[in-house]
């Protein structure tokens, strides 16, 4: 299985600060990389697909990059309806698998 | 605006079968640009995948549950099914339901969850 690492595991951060969240894969993915953004209660709601492909409805702070194993979700300026966990996940080969998230807390 | 609904009993006994529907609404579980899956989270843990099926009936399952999972579709209802056998208080989890966008393989529609916990 592919094992997707995500760092930090959480971290604090204030209304207006820039964040960015690492994800890892143990094998080359290509561009299957997508994240989502996971409130305490709720299903997880897809951010960004394809690495860097902003899915529809989602604000233009939050952007993807990275291709083969290394790849990274920014938030410019973090508001705080975007206190939450964000959580990685390849669609390169099944199966399909997750990282334990990055939970963004308010400092 | 599609919408995925989970539905099933909260509590299964030890060794018995867990069996969750999930009713599609607002588009058809015949769309060939989707597939529809199932994910679990167990308690305060990450995500896990655990199958899915295509309308035509194809399936591809997680091999760590493959030999006590079978995953169904029913188009005629707009539901897909999941069934999974001689359960353990491992199984105890959120499971989700979700639109698989075929190209990206991303989950680009879930349900809201539903807890199901393995306890006699």
């Amino acid at each position: 299985d592919i094992q997707m690492t995500q760092s930090p595991s959480s971290l604090s951060a204030s209304v207006g600060d820039r964040v960015t969240i690492t994800c890892r894969a143990s094998q080359r993915i290509n561009s299957f990389l997508n994240w989502y953004q996971q409130k305490p209660g709720k299903a997880p709601k897809l951010l960004i697909y394809a690495a860097s492909t902003l899915q529809s409805g989602v604000p233009s702070r939050f952007s993807g990059g990275g291709s083969g194993t290394d790849f990274t979700l920014t938030i410019s300026s973090l508001q705080p309806e975007d206190f939450a966990t964000y959580i990685c996940q390849q669609g390169y080969r099944t199966p399909w698998t997750f990282g334990l998230g990055t939970t963004v807390e308010i400092k | 605006q599609v919408q995925l609904q989970e539905s099933g009993p909260g509590l299964v006994k030890p060794s018995q079968t867990l069996s969750l529907t999930c009713t599609v609404s607002g588009g058809s579980i015949r769309n060939g640009d989707y597939y529809w899956s199932w994910i679990r989270q167990h308690p305060g843990k990450g995500l896990e995948w655990i199958g899915n099926i295509y309308y035509s009936g194809g399936t591809y399952y997680n091999p760590s549950l493959d030999s006590r999972l079978t995953i169904s579709i029913e188009t005629s209802k707009n539901q897909f099914s999941l069934k999974l056998t001689s359960v353990t208080a491992a199984d105890t989890a959120v499971y989700y339901c979700a639109r698989v966008e075929k190209k990206e393989i991303d989950f680009d529609q879930w349900g809201r969850g539903t807890l199901v916990t393995v306890s006699s």
